[in-house]
């Protein structure tokens, strides 16, 4: 089956860009998505990109995906202390309507 | 913005015991899914429901689990008999449909379980 991976941690300066990464294993995928998780609250879905898409910005926020690599990333520009968070990316693929969550990146944005 | 909604935000329940979680989907939307994330560890698919029926499960989805949508607003995950595995973060999600523009799943906040 599909397998989704991010790395756990990633710790950045506020005001610095942060670049979290996701990986996975099946090419069918077809929307690829990006949530939000903040202690003890539910997911928010922060963007999405379709497959046919190499890149998509949406204010702040910029989404590459290399197909190729089987790649996906997500770029906060200007990155502030409520940013910290936990990132999800999260895939669907044509064959299923589920999504598949990768681990879960840790952002921690400090001063 | 619409938003989908949970309750409880929070249950303690004993081993053993049925447990209903609730939820209102956002108002247009066609697809309806739960999902569960144990602590620490990946958000986890369980079941998706559409057209009155279930349209897949995982296998995670046994037969203590059950879905239900009883009016045009609530959507229902029942837990016939828990288990303290069955401890988790539950999360409902909604989309309006297939297309390119309706394919956007939003999530609840996301009701906490405890089994003791």
């Amino acid at each position: 089956g599909e397998d989704v991976e991010q790395s756990l941690f990633l710790s950045v300066r506020e005001g610095d860009s942060s670049v979290i990464n996701c990986t996975y294993t099946d090419s069918s995928s077809t929307y690829l998505y990006w949530y939000k998780q903040e202690p003890g609250a539910g997911l928010q879905l922060l963007t999405y990109i379709f497959s046919n898409m190499d890149m998509k910005q949406d204010q702040r926020l910029t989404v590459l995906l290399n197909k190729k690599d089987k790649h996906l990333s997500l770029r906060i520009a200007d990155t502030q202390t409520g940013d910290s968070a936990i990132y999800f990316c999260a895939l669907a693929t044509y064959n299923t309507d589920k999504l598949i969550f990768g681990t879960g990146t840790r952002l921690q944005v400090f001063p | 913005e619409p938003e989908v909604t949970q309750t409880p935000s929070h249950q303690v329940t004993q081993m053993g015991q049925e447990v209903i979680l609730r939820c209102v989907p956002i108002s247009n939307h066609l697809y309806f899914y739960w999902y569960r994330q144990i602590l620490g560890q990946k958000v986890e698919f369980l079941v998706s429901f559409y057209n009155n029926e279930i349209s897949e499960k995982s296998e995670i989805f046994d037969d203590q689990f059950s879905v239900e949508r009883p009016d045009g607003s609530n959507f229902t995950l029942k837990i016939r008999s828990t288990k303290l595995e069955d401890s988790a973060m539950y999360f409902c999600a909604s989309k309006f449909g297939q297309s390119a523009s309706g394919n956007t799943i939003y999530f609840g906040e996301g009701s906490w379980l405890t089994v003791v």
